[in-house]
């Protein structure tokens, strides 16, 4: 069954330093998204991906995080400067088509990158 | 207001109980309805998508009611391996999934 890769799986940092958390979604989805979950709380939308732009972000995707698609495979979510908060798990996710109906927009998750920003 | 709201538990139920969940949803424009499974420090993945009309599979049905806008989940015959956290996600504007913060479900022997 195709899946949603993400590397590292878990990775701890020092405050202020940039962290680049890396994805690759499955081969024929064209949306991309990243998810954030604090421990014990909800799931964080962040940003969504379409046509090597975004798409969509939330209040949370702030000018310390970027996203890029660098060649075609990879899809990648950049922290800049991290602060301690950014500590979370953060999961990506794809989508074969978007909009309503028809199945194909089910997002599929990796596995996820836990953050620990000391 | 939050987008989605979920009664967050925990349910423990015994082996072989029936137990259901609802989630309400802000938006009424929203179209696309889904329940995940999130086991712990795990990624959500797809328990079933929630038809208009309702839909079953095996111990598991989803309903939609859009006049009261809420969906719910329904579990029969519960299971150990049924424990885990339900999530409610909702898509409103095309492409922007939102998620409730979760029913957490405990099945014990």
């Amino acid at each position: 069954e195709p899946e949603v890769t993400q590397t590292p799986s878990h990775q701890v940092t020092q405050m202020g330093q940039e962290v680049i958390l890396r994805c690759v979604p499955i081969s024929n989805h064209l949306y991309f998204y990243w998810y954030r979950q604090i421990l014990g709380q909800k799931v964080e939308f962040l940003v969504s991906f379409y046509n090597n732009e975004i798409s969509e972000k939330s209040e949370i995707f702030d000018d310390q995080f970027s996203v890029e698609r660098p060649d075609g495979s990879n899809f990648t979510l950049k922290i800049r400067s991290t602060k301690l908060e950014d500590s979370a798990m953060y999961f990506c996710a794809s989508s074969e088509a978007a909009g309503y109906g028809g199945g194909a927009n089910v997002l599929t998750f990796g596995a996820g990158s836990r953050l620990t920003v000391l | 207001r939050k987008e989605v709201e979920q009664d967050p538990g925990p349910f423990n139920v015994p082996e072989g109980a029936t137990v259901a969940f609802n989630c309400t949803y802000s938006n009424s424009a929203s179209q696309s309805f889904f329940w995940y499974r999130q086991d712990c420090r795990k990624e959500p993945k797809l328990l079933m998508s929630v038809y208009s009309s309702g839909n079953e599979d095996g111990r598991f049905t989803a309903q939609l009611n859009r006049a009261s806008q809420y969906i719910s989940l329904l579990i029969r015959d519960s299971k150990l391996s049924d424990s885990a956290t339900y999530l409610c996600v909702v898509i409103y504007n095309f492409n922007k999934f939102y998620f409730g913060s979760g029913t957490k479900l405990n099945v014990k022997p």
